[in-house]
């Protein structure tokens, strides 16, 4: 079965600065997706970023940014220029791309705290 | 953009009333399901389905019992509840991967059951 761990239960930086938050997983196989989700205080789970195994370049969008480790099995977020509107639960989670149905595992969580 | 709403934001219930948690999807995806999210734990898989009937134990199905009578809509239900069953529970759905290229699940905004 897959795990995956997020190290930091909290996490707090100034506004306007860098922060990332870490996650590592496990798994035997070799293709599968990975996603960092946000649930801010409204709960509304929002797809931050997502990256595909099979790719090497690292996913991007805006300032968020990921360092994807294949190898050591570590998927990181970045969060550059934080704002107040990031301040919020991170999930980190993995899904198998086996074709089926397989739902998400999740982490349990990473919350941002951002000091204006 | 992908809508999946549930039924309730709140719900308040007594130990041992059958309860039923509603999900619904506007977006035709095959598969659906419902997770229960409590602190310091993550999100944990309840139930799954990847069609109209069909429906798979995720990792926590004790307790619960759900349903899938029409694409859009899928239920969780919990038997008969117990207080140990007040959490979140979030409704996600998403497509088959083949042909739509998203990886990715939509969520409900949760709906928080407290158990009396």
């Amino acid at each position: 079965a897959q795990t995956v761990t997020q190290s930091q239960p909290e996490m707090s930086v100034q506004e306007a600065e860098t922060v990332t938050l870490s996650c590592t997983y496990d798994t035997s196989e070799s293709d599968y997706y990975l996603f960092w989700y946000k649930q801010p205080p409204s709960r509304q789970m929002i797809l931050v970023i997502r990256q595909e195994a099979y790719k090497q370049q690292n996913a991007t969008e805006n300032r968020f940014s990921v360092n994807f480790q294949k190898a050591a099995k570590s998927f990181s977020l970045k969060i550059s220029d934080s704002q107040l509107g990031d301040a919020a639960m991170y999930f980190c989670a993995y899904r198998s791309d086996g074709g089926g149905a397989d739902g998400l595992t999740f982490g349990k969580g990473t919350h941002l705290i951002i000091q204006p | 953009d992908v809508k999946v709403t549930q039924s309730s934001r709140y719900l308040v219930k007594r130990t041992g009333e059958k309860v039923f948690l509603e999900c619904v999807q506007d977006m035709d995806h095959e598969n659906m399901f419902w997770y229960r999210q409590d602190p310091g734990l993550g999100l944990r898989l309840i139930y799954f389905s990847y069609d109209v009937k069909m429906k798979e134990k995720g990792d926590i199905p004790e307790g619960y019992s759900v349903s899938r009578e029409k694409k859009e809509r899928f239920s969780l239900i919990l038997e008969s509840a117990s207080t140990n069953q007040t959490s979140m529970y979030l409704c996600a759905s998403r497509p088959i991967l083949s042909g739509t290229g998203i990886p990715e699940a939509f969520f409900g905004q949760g709906t928080r059951l407290t158990v009396v």
